[in-house]
């Protein structure tokens, strides 16, 4: 079965820590992976999409995405109160109705401890 | 108004009623999404819009009942629903459903709950 797996936390690191966030996914045919943040209420935000193996940096925020271990992972340095959150990952795979299907992992609930 | 908007914000209705969820977006896009998110579950895909054709109906039961009258409208009739059916319901829309550059951007949600 297609997945994306995600650990749903809590993950708590301290203010000014490094987050590290992962998620793994089934379908090799993957081929775009978004991470989105979701305040409590609300609705999902994007943060960030990565394509390519390798890093990608934005501000505070490094995508990280190794398609032979079918792993991808966000990064938050330098983490504040308000990164507090839950983070989803999300996985674009071609469908054969000729759209790419997201599939969302369950979130990971990050808390950052002043 | 810009995004994606949703309307009403919140609804509580009996298992009985009729009621319908609009979603609007002003990005330009050409694909819409009808998304349920319940607690402690991964968002579910209901239904995906392309050019105002329907690409994906995931298995959601017939009570769902969705409508796309042009690119920059979608709905979401619902009828005789189930406690259950109780969820966040999410709407999105992208430039192309067919692209894996696609990006999804989210409007606020619709909070139902059945009685």
């Amino acid at each position: 079965q297609k997945e994306v797996e995600q650990n749903s936390g809590p993950l708590s690191v301290p203010e000014g820590a490094i987050a590290s966030l992962n998620c793994t996914y089934s379908d090799r045919g993957s081929q775009s992976f978004f991470w989105y943040r979701q305040y409590s209420g609300k609705s999902p935000e994007l943060i960030m999409f990565i394509y390519s193996n390798g890093d990608k940096e934005d501000g505070r925020f490094t995508a990280q995405l190794n398609k032979a271990s079918q792993y991808v992972s966000l990064l938050i340095r330098d983490s504040q109160p308000s990164d507090s959150a839950t983070y989803l990952c999300a996985v674009n795979t071609p469908n054969s109705g000729g759209y790419q299907k997201v599939t969302f992992g369950i979130g990971t609930k990050l808390q950052v401890i002043p | 108004e810009t995004g994606v908007t949703q309307t009403p914000r919140h609804l509580v209705m009996g298992m009985t009623n009729k009621k319908s969820l609009k979603c609007e977006q002003h990005l330009g896009h050409n694909a819409m999404y009808w998304y349920k998110q319940s607690a402690k579950k991964p968002l579910e895909l209901m239904f995906v819009y392309s050019l105002e054709e329907r690409v994906e109906n995931n298995s959601v039961p017939s009570r769902f009942s969705p409508e796309c009258p042009n690119s920059s409208h979608l709905f979401l009739h619902l009828h005789t629903l189930q406690p259950e059916d109780s969820a966040l319901y999410l709407c999105a829309s992208s430039r192309d459903s067919g692209s894996r550059t696609d990006t999804q951007y989210f409007g606020p949600g619709t909070r139902l709950t059945v009685l």
